[in-house]
């Protein structure tokens, strides 16, 4: 069964500090994953897409690794800001249909 | 501002009632995706439009039906409303199938009473 965990669910931390989000997944056979980011009550937005190919990806702070041996992807976020309090949301798609498979989300506090 | 919008942004409704929602993509874009996210729950995948044709199935009621139509705009019914129904529905669209980047709207909020 394709699925995609996330952990961990919620995470609290302390303005400037680096934290990592990890995302495990069994979705066969494989042909992209991306990260999003949503604000409470808004609209999930991409920060980003990598396909098997690909094992690292950076977006400002936010850096993405993926293991395509392991299925195991990671999100870095680096000197963190407190806009960057929201729920962070692994989503990986299948060669063999349409469909995203979509992992429940890491909540992110960042504290002052 | 993603270039998606939907409307209403809320609705307040009875229960057994039926409401619609409607959503325009970005210009260009071919596909329409519904997502319902219920009160501090992952987002669920409902129903992908692609060119005016329905292309992917998820956890989609039978209650609920949607359609896009041929300038792209997409509605999606909700009928015999329960309490349970309540939460965002949000809409999202692409350039292409599968491997495309999908911009989501603003979201419905929808309440039922």
């Amino acid at each position: 069964k394709n699925q995609v965990e996330q952990s961990p669910q919620s995470l609290i931390i302390l303005e400037g500090k680096n934290c990592t989000l990890q995302c495990n997944y069994t979705v066969s056979p494989f042909s992209n994953l991306r990260w999003y980011k949503q604000d409470t009550g808004r609209g999930p937005v991409s920060l980003t897409i990598m396909t098997f190919s690909e094992n690292t990806k950076s977006n400002g702070r936010y850096t993405a690794t993926l293991d395509a041996d392991t299925k195991q992807s990671s999100l870095h976020i680096t000197a963190s800001q407190l806009s960057d309090s929201a729920s962070y949301i692994c989503v990986v798609s299948a060669n063999s249909n349409y469909q995203l498979i979509w992992g429940a989300g890491t909540k992110l506090i960042i504290k002052p | 501002d993603s270039g998606v919008t939907q409307t209403p942004k809320h609705l307040i409704t009875a229960t057994g009632q039926r409401v619609t929602l409607r959503c325009s993509p970005r210009s260009g874009d071919l596909s329409v995706y519904w997502y319902q996210q219920s009160l501090d729950q992952g987002l669920q995948f409902l129903i992908q439009y692609y060119n005016g044709e329905e292309r992917a199935k998820g956890n989609i009621l039978e209650r609920f039906s949607a359609q896009q139509f041929p300038d792209l705009h997409s509605e999606l019914n909700l009928s015999s409303l329960e309490l349970g129904d309540s939460a965002l529905y949000f809409c999202a669209s692409s350039a292409r199938d599968r491997v495309a980047e999908q911009y989501f709207g603003p979201g419905t909020r929808l309440t039922v009473t």
